[in-house]
């Protein structure tokens, strides 16, 4: 079964310090994306990455940082966690080619408080 | 720019009612569309899609229908189970664009009562 792994479910950081949220895909999959899903806003892209190395901003990019060294891997990083990034964060990946091109293949999620 | 508009929940029914979410949007020419489905402790998953007009998809007893006339997409289910509950989510891809512009509704909170 084709899968999205992300490292940690649940997180609980102080403010201030620097988290690092973790995504692995075994699908050999090009795209790779973070988003942040909070009560009544739905889902809002944070940063996908089409290639190693290679990163683009989504709508909410600020605070954030993205690595992909690997193209199974994809790195989310908050590298000064503030309060107002508690949040659900959800990772997900797609081909680039073939029928799965549109469809969007989720990980579980990691539910991140920063106090 | 593009967009989707989904009821706001929660929306509780009783086991065996029929449901429907509603789901309308805007875009220029023809979006592919999609119903996502986030079940208690996990990500989303892919529930059903259709990429033209008058396309029907349908999975897991679920329906929605692409109207372009109305610019609606609606999820039904005749007769809803207690593992139906769960967060459903409206979505469209505008046309040419990348999966980095997929554009979510806000969710749509559903609770069955046995």
């Amino acid at each position: 079964d084709v899968k999205v792994t992300q490292s940690s479910r649940y997180l609980v950081k102080r403010t201030g310090e620097k988290v690092f949220l973790e995504c692995v895909q075994d699908m050999d999959h090009e795209n790779m994306f973070w988003y942040r899903q909070d009560p009544g806003l739905g889902l809002r892209l944070i940063y996908f990455s089409y290639d190693v190395k290679m990163k683009e901003k989504g709508d909410i990019p600020e605070g954030y940082s993205v690595s992909r060294e690997k193209k199974e891997r994809f790195s989310l990083i908050l590298e000064s966690a503030s309060t107002n990034q508690t949040s659900m964060y959800l990772c997900a990946s797609t081909p680039v080619k073939s029928a799965g091109a549109n469809v969007l293949t989720f990980g579980a999620g990691s539910r991140l408080t920063v106090l | 720019g593009d967009s989707v508009t989904q009821m706001e929940g929660p929306v509780t029914l009783s086991e065996e009612a029929f449901l429907t979410i509603n789901c309308t949007y805007t875009a220029t020419g023809y979006p592919s569309l999609f119903w996502y489905v986030q079940y208690p402790g996990e990500g989303l998953q892919l529930l059903l899609k259709a990429t033209k007009a008058d396309d029907k998809g349908s999975n897991k007893g679920f329906e929605a229908t692409y109207r372009k006339e109305t610019t609606s997409f609606h999820l039904e289910k005749g007769s809803v189970q207690v593992s139906d509950s769960a967060v459903y989510f409206c979505a469209l891809r505008g046309v040419r664009s990348s999966a980095s512009k997929i554009i979510f509704g806000s969710g749509t909170r559903l609770s069955i009562r046995p």
